[in-house]
């Protein structure tokens, strides 16, 4: 069983639509807590990070934590056709010094117009 | 500020040739990390460099090494290609202090034929 599980889609919404992307995790070392945007043959982009449980909102954007759970979730708001990407989560055990991030799958998203 | 670049951005190899690929980091960036992305296996760690020392690894055989240098930049290399190295190889730098947070180069498309 993989450390991150990620639903890889493909995920396909009208445009104007809330997207909800989640992830589950085992390793209840997890503290730190991102997601990254990566657009065709591009590198991964950080998106949202968030620290233990709650919540975290940037514009459209907003990422959910649930420690007890296990669970993670990014939601846009009004998702526009340029969110089309794929989403990957990424979790950390520590926030200094070395480091491994762990990835989810990656979530394809398409908004069609 | 200039981003993470990684050269060669395209590369086709054969079996059994060795690669080395390179990165340099955004400046001011001490830790460099190396990633293998692939369609099944997602985004998996390789390793991570700080002042010129591994300081973390990832699963995979010592075909895959890599080193750091004085100013930071990184080069992974590859020995006795196999098929299932096909794959994107990203590059990550990130600041002293909040090594969570990383910054991706585009990748380097390794093609082995």
């Amino acid at each position: 069983q993989k450390e991150v599980e990620q639903d890889p889609g493909p995920l396909s919404v009208p445009e104007g639509a809330i997207v909800s992307l989640n992830c589950t995790y085992s390793n209840s070392a997890f503290q730190y807590f991102m997601w990254y945007r990566q657009y065709s043959r591009k590198g991964p982009e950080l998106l949202m990070y968030t620290y233990s449980s709650g919540n975290k909102e940037d514009g459209r954007f907003t990422a959910q934590v649930d420690k007890s759970s296990k669970y993670i979730s990014l939601f846009i708001r009004d998702s526009q056709p340029s969110d089309s990407a794929t989403y990957l989560c990424a979790m950390s055990a520590v926030r200094r010094g070395a480091q491994k991030l762990v990835f989810g799958q990656g979530t394809r998203l398409t908004i069609n117009p | 500020k200039a981003g993470v670049t990684q050269t060669p951005r395209y590369l086709i190899k054969t079996r059994g040739q060795q690669v080395t690929l390179s990165c340099s980091p955004i400046s001011g960036h001490r830790s460099v990390s190396w990633y293998q992305q692939t369609p099944g296996q997602g985004l998996q760690f390789l390793f991570e460099y700080f002042s010129e020392t591994q300081r973390n690894k990832g699963n995979f055989p010592g075909r895959f090494s890599g080193r750091q240098f004085s100013n930071s930049r990184s080069e992974m290399n590859v020995s006795t290609l196999e098929l299932g190295d096909s794959a994107l190889y990203l590059c990550a730098s990130s600041l002293p202090g909040i090594e969570d947070t990383q910054y991706f180069g585009p990748g380097t498309r390794l093609t082995v034929l």
